[in-house]
């Protein structure tokens, strides 16, 4: 299968920016997603990029994309304490199967 | 709106016993995925399905079986369970393979 990498942990201050970020290996994806775990619950589409993108931008959240080195990032400006969850970043190869990378732990600090 | 449901949603077993994990989705998608994650190891994929009466492996199908039989619904069975497979599962659908997955709450599963 398909490896995708993150770091397992991070720790920030209420009111900094995360950035959290993910490589991966299938270079023919077609999209890239980044989910959000809360703890006791299922994993919830945060937001998505299209492969043929560099950045896409939602409220709070900026995706950018280096398909050149297979690096994907999420930055989540103003963190707040509930933004407290694992982020896993995913890619779908072209038999339409999710991977997903390990997860990445947020904490915020108040 | 139901979305995806998991039954049971807690479960202990004791090695050797057998049991089955439902899945269903109410939003008429022909993708169903079976996750289980482990600390550490994110989600792996155990066995999907690609339309109603198909099925195929994944990442780590083996001590598995899955079945297909209406499009709503997804089971995993566990014939002779292991202690290894002691974990929380996860279901998902999606309308189309590369879009996105809608996940069940889990079902954690503990192996004795």
């Amino acid at each position: 299968g398909e490896d995708v990498e993150q770091s397992l942990f991070l720790s920030v201050r209420e009111g900094d920016s995360s950035v959290i970020n993910c490589t991966y290996t299938d270079s023919s994806s077609t999209y890239l997603y980044w989910y959000k775990q809360e703890p006791g619950a299922g994993l919830q589409l945060l937001t998505y990029i299209f492969s043929n993108m560099d950045m896409k931008q939602d409220q709070r959240l900026t995706v950018l994309l280096n398909k050149k080195d297979k690096h994907l990032s999420l930055r989540i400006a103003d963190t707040q304490t509930g933004d407290s969850a694992i982020y896993f970043c995913a890619e779908s190869d072209n038999f339409n199967k999710f991977y997903f990378g390990s997860g990445t732990k947020l904490n915020v600090k108040p | 709106n139901a979305g995806v449901t998991q039954t049971p949603k807690f479960r202990v077993l004791k090695t050797g016993q057998s049991m089955t994990l439902l899945c269903a989705q109410d939003m008429n998608h022909e993708y169903m995925y079976w996750y289980r994650q482990d600390p550490g190891m994110g989600l792996r994929l155990i066995h999907y399905s690609v339309g109603e009466g198909t099925t195929a492996k994944g990442e780590v199908p083996d001590g598995y079986n899955v079945s297909r039989l209406k499009k709503q619904n997804f089971l995993l069975g566990l014939e002779s369970a292991a202690p290894s497979q002691t974990s929380v599962y996860f279901c998902a659908s999606s309308y189309q393979g590369d879009t996105e997955a809608f996940f069940g709450q889990g079902t954690r599963l503990t192996v004795v």
